[in-house]
């Protein structure tokens, strides 16, 4: 069935400093999604990628989807402590349903 | 976005009990609800779709008839655990997808089983 692997699992980053996560599927994706659940809540929708090789921004965050719609990366620009939570991505199944993948758990230290 | 109701945000229970949990939508029509499960520091993974008026669809391995879900209306769907043991702990989460493909998810119910 259809996989989807996120790297690193954790990441701690001093407040200021850059961060990536990864996202990897083993099939192509019509479209991937990301998102974000802070300690002790839900996920939150951040955005949704269409287009092979599109970039989106938001702030300080940049969204990208791979040529080849399989894979997916996002990276946050001068991390604030209020961007600490597990950044998630997901993709959709056969039946409508979302794989989320394995997540990124980010701690920004003061 | 949707607004997706969940009830309740915590339970403890005693083992071999069974708990309801409530999943409702509360400005949007849902044919469609799903319902997940998260381990501590885990992902999200799929337990069933819930499909309003018709059967639930399970994913492999997830036991219907220890996870009920029932969906008898476009608003409310509910995942019922059936004589419940503490390896079911877990955080439940429901969720709906809006008109253009994105989830919103309930505030979860976190399941302590004695």
């Amino acid at each position: 069935g259809q996989q989807v692997m996120q790297i690193p699992q954790y990441q701690h980053v001093q407040e200021g400093e850059d961060f990536t996560t990864y996202c990897n599927s083993s099939t192509t994706l019509s479209n991937i999604q990301w998102y974000k659940q802070r300690p002790g809540g839900h996920p939150v929708f951040l955005i949704q990628l269409v287009k092979s090789g599109e970039v989106k921004k938001q702030k300080r965050l940049t969204f990208q989807f791979g040529e080849a719609k399989k894979n997916s990366s996002l990276h946050i620009t001068a991390t604030q402590t209020t961007d600490v939570g597990t950044y998630f991505c997901a993709g959709p199944g056969a039946a409508r349903q979302l794989t989320f993948g394995s997540g990124t758990q980010l701690t920004v230290l003061p | 976005g949707a607004v997706v109701s969940q009830h309740p945000s915590w339970v403890i229970c005693k083992s071999g009990t069974s708990v309801k949990i409530e999943c409702r939508s509360l400005d949007f029509q849902a044919t469609t609800m799903f319902w997940y499960r998260q381990f501590p520091k885990q992902s999200l993974m799929l337990m069933a779709t819930s499909n309003e008026g018709s059967k639930a669809t399970y994913e492999q391995g997830v036991e219907k008839d220890k996870f009920l879900i029932n969906h008898a209306s476009l608003t409310l769907s509910t995942l019922t655990v059936t004589s419940a043991h503490p390896e079911d702990s877990s955080f439940y989460i429901c969720s709906v997808f809006s008109g253009k493909e994105k989830l919103f998810f309930g505030s979860g119910t976190q399941l302590s089983v004695l």
